[in-house]
């Protein structure tokens, strides 16, 4: 099976610009979740979507950063306006719903802030 | 809280070796544990998980880990560590409730290096 495709690769940009990553489960996961690693941390979660529904969004700094899918498949993670602190690898995960199954990674997305 | 501590940054091992990564939790109720390897540039690969029974588990590549309820650990183990385990491995525990998985909690990370 197809993997979690994330875009892009590599992002670098200045602080108070905007930014967007994409991310596509595999098929039929109908759980998705967006991720953030900081350089020396495990990841910590953003966000959790369960079909294009938002099931914990607690630690997403929503004043700056926001997400979505539509029609339950694709993702998109947005931060605008960047800040320096917001330098990581933002990884995208899909599971299927029933319970104990595990989270599918992505490669993710490097994001530089200047 | 809700934490995962893996005490050790950086181990550095012989090729042939064997391999003990530490990791304890600190968790409300009986959770779900899981190990996780990332190879530079990559996402994460699941090695094991426990979720209950048998407490000790078996992962891919070699990899085996123990519960111990006791001592809140799920140490990582791997009796002959080849040149590719080189990589970072990340404990982190999860909700054991019967819908879906829910917020994973992560360690830090271990860094495993290999040495020829």
């Amino acid at each position: 099976e197809a993997g979690v495709a994330q875009s892009p690769r590599y992002k670098i940009i200045e602080k108070r610009q905007s930014v967007a990553f994409w991310c596509n489960p595999i098929s039929g996961h109908a759980t998705l979740y967006w991720y953030q690693q900081i350089l020396g941390q495990g990841p910590k979660l953003l966000i959790q979507f369960q079909n294009n529904g938002v099931v914990d969004d607690s630690q997403l700094p929503k004043d700056r950063f926001s997400a979505e899918r539509l029609k339950g498949v694709d993702s998109t993670l947005k931060i605008q306006p960047a800040k320096l602190e917001d330098s990581a690898v933002y990884l995208c995960a899909s599971s299927p719903i029933r319970g104990g199954s595990p989270l599918h990674f992505g490669n993710g997305t490097r994001l530089t802030v200047t | 809280a809700q934490s995962v501590t893996q005490p050790d940054i950086h181990i550095t091992v012989s090729e042939g070796a064997s391999l003990e990564l530490r990791c304890n939790y600190s968790y409300g109720a009986t959770p779900y544990l899981f190990w996780y390897v990332q190879s530079p540039g990559q996402g994460l690969q699941l090695l094991l998980k426990y979720f209950s029974g048998d407490t000790l588990v078996q992962g891919i590549k070699g990899f085996e880990a123990e519960f111990k309820r006791s001592q809140s650990s799920f140490n990582l183990r791997k009796p002959s560590v080849h040149w590719s385990d080189a990589a970072e491995y990340f404990c982190a525990v999860g909700p054991n409730y019967g819908g879906s998985q829910g917020n994973l909690i992560f360690g830090k990370g271990t860094k495993l290096s290999v040495k020829p």
